[in-house]
């Protein structure tokens, strides 16, 4: 168990919906990164905050958004789906701002668009 | 795109046996780490490796970094089948970027 929480585990949603995922750092952490993970792009960084601002921006489309609340955990929201935003969404926190710190990782949320 | 690089694909061993993986790169590093991931789970942080390094070890595990090269490899001694996972190098200076790993399979 990384101390990374991430839900919901699973979700499944139609064409054209707005989906919010939400993500609790461990304990401490003030860095959060969101990943993406599908078959055919792999693992690709989304975007990270650190301590509530935005830190760096990665593949992230514009239909996607992401936030770092003052209690630290993060949420990202995914409008307009599109089949192809399929995939695991995975969030990592860790202590510091740089990225080569090593990243804990939640267990993801696994989002199916129909 | 994917920054690093691994190699093979997919491997297959028995219990016992060694594994090896390797990862190029195209950009200067400052840095390099390998991430275990086993099915659909999150990844796990295994080891990282700064680029005055050459060798660095961890339990079973031994990661080299060849930065003319721009390659590392990381090798798993003694694999069991819990070592079955797919494994990701991971490098970049501002971000991260995995590249899209290797599949091993160790049967008992």
């Amino acid at each position: 168990d990384s101390g990374v929480t991430q839900t919901p585990k699973h979700l499944i949603t139609a064409t054209g919906q707005r989906v919010t995922l939400r993500c609790s750092p461990r304990s401490g952490d003030l860095s959060v990164y969101w990943y993406q993970q599908s078959l055919d792009q792999g693992l690709q960084f989304l975007i990270q905050y650190y301590n509530g601002e935005e830190r760096a921006k990665g593949n992230i489309l514009e239909r996607f958004s992401a936030q770092q609340f003052p209690d630290l955990h993060s949420e990202l929201n995914l409008s307009s789906l599109e089949l192809g935003d399929s995939a695991l969404y995975f969030c990592a926190s860790s202590s510091q701002a740089d990225p080569y710190n090593e990243q804990f990782f939640g267990p993801g949320t696994r989002l199916t668009v129909l | 795109s994917q920054q690093g690089e691994e190699d093979p694909q997919a491997l297959s061993i028995q219990e016992g046996e060694n594994a090896t993986m390797n990862c190029s790169y195209k950009t200067s590093i400052n840095n390099l780490q390998w991430y275990r991931q086993n099915s659909g789970r999150g990844l796990v942080h295994l080891i990282l490796i700064r680029s005055n390094e050459r060798e660095k070890h961890s339990g079973r595990l031994r990661v080299t970094l060849d930065t003319s090269k721009k390659s590392s490899s990381l090798l798993i001694t003694a694999s069991r089948a819990a070592d079955t996972a797919s494994y990701f190098c991971a490098t970049g200076y501002s971000t991260l970027t995995f590249g899209k790993g290797t599949m091993l399979l160790v049967s008992p």
